[in-house]
């Protein structure tokens, strides 16, 4: 079973804006981390943030993290064609538990020109 | 840095067959999780490796095992194959520890289809 929702499950914007979306999880969490995927292809690892961050920044990548309210969001300013994909988050739960991410239901986003 | 490799990229198969998927991890890395793609499902923890012994397991039938050598590469294997189980499965790799944090790094699937 998947950890949380993600929101909205799909997103079209022109090129040059910001695109923004969110993450709820249902557990306690080490870490979440943020991953695209090109149509089919494999997971590329954009941004990890810790339970005990709240903003963590990337290039043109800003996320946040909000743990009382079991959330995420992640923000892709400037955006570009190539930045057409699925955006996934997915859980940590942490120490004795490792390395088994709880993925979300992703978001498809597409840039267009 | 060579990525994490899997391979076949590609398998169609028959209903009963077994199949077996390959993945050779990023150097240095000790773990190998494995993850099944559907577009139903979405992506589901199949099972985590970690020096040679399974550490974690996901809610998967027996039918899906898999294993670790001494280099760290892994396999998994399907027996008695369904058509459900047709998705892409994904291997990740990473050094093995949540202390503090550990990110994984995928390869790029293996499309399994069956027939």
């Amino acid at each position: 079973s998947q950890q949380g929702e993600e929101d909205p499950q799909a997103l079209s914007i022109q090129e040059g804006e910001n695109a923004t979306m969110n993450c709820s999880y249902k557990t306690s969490i080490n870490n979440l981390q943020w991953y695209r995927q090109n149509s089919g292809r494999g997971l590329v690892h954009l941004i990890l943030i810790r339970s005990n961050e709240r903003e963590k920044h990337s290039g043109r990548l800003r996320v946040t993290l909000d743990t009382s309210k079991k959330s995420s969001s992640l923000l892709i300013t400037a955006s570009r064609a190539a930045d057409t994909a699925s955006y996934f988050c997915a859980t940590d739960p942490g120490a004795g538990t490792a390395s088994k991410l709880t993925f979300g239901t992703g978001t498809r986003l597409q840039v267009t020109l | 840095k060579a990525g994490v490799t899997q391979t076949p990229r590609y398998l169609i198969k028959t209903r009963g067959q077994q199949v077996t998927l390959s993945c050779s991890p990023i150097s240095g890395h000790r773990s190998v999780s494995w993850y099944q793609q559907t577009p139903g499902q979405g992506l589901q923890f199949l099972f985590e490796y970690f020096s040679e012994t399974q550490r974690n397991k996901g809610n998967f039938p027996g039918r899906f095992s898999g294993r670790q050598f001494s280099n760290s590469r892994s396999e998994m294997n399907v027996s008695t194959l369904e058509l459900g189980d047709s998705a892409l499965y994904l291997c990740a790799s990473s050094f093995g520890t949540s202390v503090p944090s550990d990110t994984q790094y995928f390869g790029p699937g293996t499309r399994l289809t069956v027939l």
